[in-house]
């Protein structure tokens, strides 16, 4: 139990362009939805927190405008990074909490803008 | 501010040869302590919540502790599929269920 999928798992995308990440809890329920990224050799930062039908929040320093957080249901949320530059590559992951205090995270998307 | 500081960063291990991995933490309010592993290029694998200071839980070769200051991770004859990165995270009361991660410490087993 408590699976959480992610899609695509590695994109490749040009300067400019916009990329939608897809994150599903398959089979729970998730009260509230995480996205986190994760540079090589470092831990994991939290970008922003979401919870079904209410805008994200997010953490200082991460842009809104940039990073676009939708989520539209209690098993998906998606994270649209708009206008990608080079410097926004990176080891994108998402986590859902079902129920209580555990997260459970999906296998990440790396995304690299070329 | 909360602060998660784990030791070592990197850790050397023979096969069989028992160690602990460390998680210092402060946090105004503890909700909850998480340890989580994680193979390169995937995303973190959940091990276990600890969410009182004596509390201790295990799974296979592992074991967690909790204090009012830190955590261990024991890991007990280990094997070479052991090898990972070992996440410790924290959770505080007034967090909104978000955590706080350390570095990680990257643990290799050898044959």
């Amino acid at each position: 139990g408590a699976v959480v999928s992610q899609h695509p798992s590695r994109v490749i995308c040009k300067s400019g362009t916009s990329v939608k990440i897809e994150c599903r809890s398959l089979d729970f329920q998730a009260t509230t939805m995480f996205w986190y990224r994760q540079f090589p050799k470092q831990s994991l930062m939290l970008m922003a927190t979401s919870n079904e039908g209410s805008k994200a929040t997010y953490e200082q320093g991460v842009e809104k405008d940039k990073f676009l957080i939708n989520h539209a249901s209690l098993t998906l949320s998606t994270l649209t990074v708009t206008s990608a530059h080079p410097e926004d590559s990176s080891f994108y992951i998402c986590s859902a909490r079902p129920e209580f205090y555990e997260q459970y995270f999906g296998p990440g998307t790396r995304l690299t803008v070329t | 501010e909360d602060q998660v500081t784990q030791s070592p960063e990197a850790l050397r291990l023979q096969e069989g040869e028992s160690s602990s991995l460390n998680c210092s933490y402060t946090v105004s309010g503890l909700r909850g302590l998480f340890w989580y592993r994680q193979d390169p290029g995937k995303g973190p694998e959940f091990l276990f919540t600890l969410y009182s200071a004596g509390e201790e839980k295990e799974k296979e070769r592992l074991k967690a502790t909790l204090t009012k200051k830190e955590s261990f991770l024991h890991i007990t004859a280990p094997k070479p599929e052991d090898s990972a990165t070992y996440l410790c995270a924290v959770q505080a009361q007034d967090s909104g269920y978000a955590l706080n991660f350390g570095k990680g410490t990257s643990l290799l087993v050898t044959p």
